[in-house]
C-alpha cells in the first residue's frame, strides 16, 4: 500500500507570492491534517480536513487555507508569502477522525527568498 | 491548552547501549494519547509507539518501551540495544479524545539522539 505522498517535494518561492502543497492520503483514509515545522517554532498543527471539511484549524493567519478533494486528496495554499513561512509542510492521513494512529508523509520543503 | 515538553535537546549513546528520552506534558484531562515519533535525516515521521492514558500497563514495542507515569505527567521513551539506525529526531507528542482536541497532535521541540559506533 503507497503511503502519503507530497507535491512537490522542494519549493522556492519570493516573497509576495502565494503557493498551492499537495497531499495525498493512504488510500481508503479520510483525513488528512497539516502541520507546520520550523526550528524556531517547532511543528505545529495548521489543520484537518475530513469528508471535504475543515474540522479545525491551528493559531495561523488567514493567508494559509486548504481544502479536500472528493477523493480525500488534500491542497494547502498560502498567499502573500512572508520570509517566515520558510518551513517543512507535513502532511498525515488516518483512516477515521477516531483513529488514533497517523500517518505522515515526507513534507515539502518550502523557501521563501 | 496542552502542552508537551522535551528538556532533553540532544541525547547521545553508544551503539547497543540504553538510552532513555524524557517527556512531560500538562492537561487538565483524565483521557488521551501520547505518541513518541521518529524523524530520520530522511523526514517521514514515523510512529515509534502510543500509549493511551487509560492503560496503566506501559506500551511496549520490540526495543522500544515506554515508562508512563500519569500522576506525574511523565511519558519517557526507553531505547535498549541501540542500533545506529534509531539515529534521529524524536519527538513527544500528545492528542486528546475530546471532540476539537482530537484532531491535533501537539509535539514537544524533539530531542535529536545520536548512536555513537
Amino acid at each position: 500500500k503507497a503511503g502519503v505522498t507530497q507535491t512537490p517535494r522542494y519549493l522556492i518561492k519570493t516573497r509576495g507570492q502565494q503557493v498551492t502543497l499537495s497531499c495525498s492520503p493512504i488510500s481508503g483514509h479520510r483525513s488528512v491534517s497539516w502541520y507546520q515545522q520550523t526550528p524556531g517554532q517547532g511543528l505545529q498543527f495548521l489543520f484537518e480536513y475530513f469528508s471535504e471539511t475543515q474540522r479545525n484549524k491551528g493559531n495561523f493567519p488567514g493567508r494559509f487555507s486548504g481544502r479536500q478533494f472528493s477523493n480525500s486528496r488534500s491542497e494547502m495554499n498560502v498567499s502573500t508569502l512572508e520570509l517566515g513561512d520558510s518551513a517543512l509542510y507535513l502532511c498525515a492521513s488516518r483512516r477515521e477522525v477516531n483513529s488514533y494512529e497517523q500517518y505522515f508523509g515526507p513534507g515539502t520543503r518550502l523557501t521563501v527568498t | 491548552a496542552q502542552t508537551v515538553t522535551q528538556s532533553q535537546p540532544e541525547m547521545s549513546v553508544q551503539e547497543a547501549e540504553t538510552v532513555t528520552l524524557s517527556c512531560t506534558y500538562d492537561t487538565s484531562e483524565s483521557d488521551y494519547y501520547l505518541f513518541w515519533y521518529k524523524q530520520p535525516p530522511s523526514r517521514q515521521m514515523i510512529l515509534v509507539i502510543r500509549q493511551e492514558a487509560y492503560k496503566q500497563q506501559n506500551a511496549t514495542e520490540n526495543r522500544f518501551s515506554v515508562n508512563f507515569q500519569k500522576a506525574a505527567k511523565s511519558f519517557s521513551l526507553k531505547i535498549s540495544d541501540s542500533q545506529l539506525g534509531d539515529a534521529a529526531m524524536y519527538f513527544c507528542a500528545y492528542r486528546s479524545v475530546y471532540l476539537q482536541g482530537a484532531q491535533k497532535l501537539v509535539f514537544g521541540q524533539g530531542t535529536r539522539l545520536t548512536i555513537n559506533p
